[in-house]
């Protein structure tokens, strides 16, 4: 089954420190990955996609086909980051569309002051 | 906000007892989903909707049942809840074009089964 894996639950770091949170897919070909974050208290929201290439809040994600991954990166964690990450992706069904949108079991990132 | 509204945001039920979630958008997108959110599960579809009457199964729907009688409303029914359904429910919507398959989330719905 078409699958990503996010291997850590908890991820402690301090204030200023890099930040990487782990995401693996299983599936070849072209996927399409989201990162999404659910701050204490908020709705789950979008952070990004690898199709935009872009940066928010400083956090940027590399889709790497070699290794199959598509990490959450920030060099200098703040206070504020500390929230629930989940990697995402809708698989393409037989018809070749998107339909359901299946999401991996999500990391804690605890930054510590 | 964000166009999805769920009801009821809490519930406290007895085991045995129907339940049904509602789940409403004003975004007019095509795909609808119930999730539920548990601690070292992370977020597991239950079931989807990609249109009017057209529903389909997701990973954990044993025990669930939906139903999509009109674009905007999305239902979820536990016929006879149970204690390992006590969870947070979180309804999605998306319009599910490739390139543009974002999820929208409601704000989720906590269910207490006792």
């Amino acid at each position: 089954a078409q699958r990503v894996t996010q291997p850590e639950k908890l991820l402690s770091v301090f204030k200023g420190a890099p930040v990487e949170l782990k995401c693996n897919y299983s599936y070849s070909g072209s996927p399409e990955l989201f990162w999404y974050v659910q701050y204490s208290r908020q709705r789950l929201q979008l952070l990004l996609r690898h199709i935009s290439r872009e940066s928010i809040k400083g956090f940027t994600a590399d889709l790497n086909k070699g290794e199959t991954s598509f990490h959450l990166k920030k060099p200098f964690a703040q206070e504020e980051d500390s929230a629930m990450y989940y990697c995402a992706h809708p698989p393409r069904s037989r018809s070749g569309g998107y339909q359901k949108v299946t999401f991996g079991t999500g990391t804690k990132l605890q930054v510590i002051p | 906000d964000a166009g999805i509204t769920q009801s009821p945001r809490h519930k406290v039920t007895e085991t045995g007892t129907p339940v049904t979630l509602r789940c409403h958008q004003t975004e007019n997108h095509r795909y609808m989903y119930w999730y539920r959110q548990d601690p070292g599960h992370g977020l597991r579809l239950i079931h989807y909707s990609y249109g009017v009457k057209d529903t389909d199964k997701g990973e954990v729907s044993d025990g669930y049942s939906v139903s999509r009688s009109k674009t905007e409303d999305f239902l979820l029914t536990l016929e006879s809840a149970t204690s390992s359904q006590t969870s947070v429910y979180f309804c999605a919507i998306s319009a599910g074009a490739p390139g543009a398959n974002v999820l929208t989330f409601g704000a989720g719905s906590r269910l207490t089964v006792l």
